[in-house]
């Protein structure tokens, strides 16, 4: 079974600290996403990366930063978190055909930034 | 806003009653995909029907597309108390390279 892993269920954190989520896949593919869900708002997409040190912009990637220095492992960072990036954060890898094909959740980092 | 629209965005059924839910979207689309979510957990993918094929099934679930529409129904046939989630549709548009989620229906099945 393909396995995405998060760091933690629950994180909280004190306004300008520097968070870091971490999501690891165990699947080799190449296509990895954050994303954060709030109430009404559904599912954002911040930043997704389609290889090695690739990142691409998502829908609000304002205050937020990603790293891929390997294929299993992709982080998002805040660089000085603020109350408003209070938020569940989902990871999710797929792989890529020519088309993108199903994604594979981890179960989430609900962060509360005080 | 975003690409795929659910509705509606809350649904109350009993266990054994059929649960429909629908999405719309507003570009011109590779694929459409259907995801569940239990409460506080990941999403885990249920479906995935591409934009050359009108309808799809697995299990209890049966998907359907129409692109001149630009629209999705997911129907839960035989429902079961442990269908009670939120599903969302995501599409991956034909000019684009990522997934756009909806907002999500919710569903509760009473036993």
């Amino acid at each position: 079974d393909v396995k995405v892993t998060q760091s933690s269920r629950y994180l909280v954190k004190r306004t300008g600290e520097k968070v870091f989520l971490e999501c690891v896949q165990d699947m080799d593919h190449e296509n990895m996403f954050w994303y954060r869900q709030d109430p009404g708002l559904g599912l954002r997409l911040i930043y997704f990366s389609y290889d090695v040190k690739m990142k691409e912009k998502g829908d609000i990637p304002e205050g937020y930063s990603v790293s891929r220095e390997k294929k299993e492992r992709f982080s998002l960072i805040l660089e000085s978190a603020s109350t408003n990036q209070t938020s569940m954060y989902l990871c999710a890898s797929s792989s890529w055909t020519g088309y993108y094909n199903e994604q594979f959740f981890g179960p989430g980092t609900r962060l509360t930034v005080l | 806003s975003q690409q795929g629209e659910e509705d509606p965005q809350a649904l109350s059924i009993q266990e054994g009653e059929n649960a429909t839910m629908n999405c719309s979207y507003k570009t011109s689309i590779n694929n459409l995909q259907w995801y569940r979510q239990n409460s506080g957990r990941g999403l885990v993918h249920l479906i995935l029907i591409r934009s050359n094929e009108r309808e799809k099934h697995s299990g209890r679930l049966r998907v359907t597309l129409d692109t001149s529409k630009k629209s999705s129904s997911l129907l839960i046939t035989a429902s079961r108390a442990a269908d009670t989630a939120s599903y969302f549709c995501a599409t991956d548009k034909a000019a684009g390279n990522k997934l756009t989620f909806g907002g999500g229906t919710r569903v509760l099945v009473k036993p």
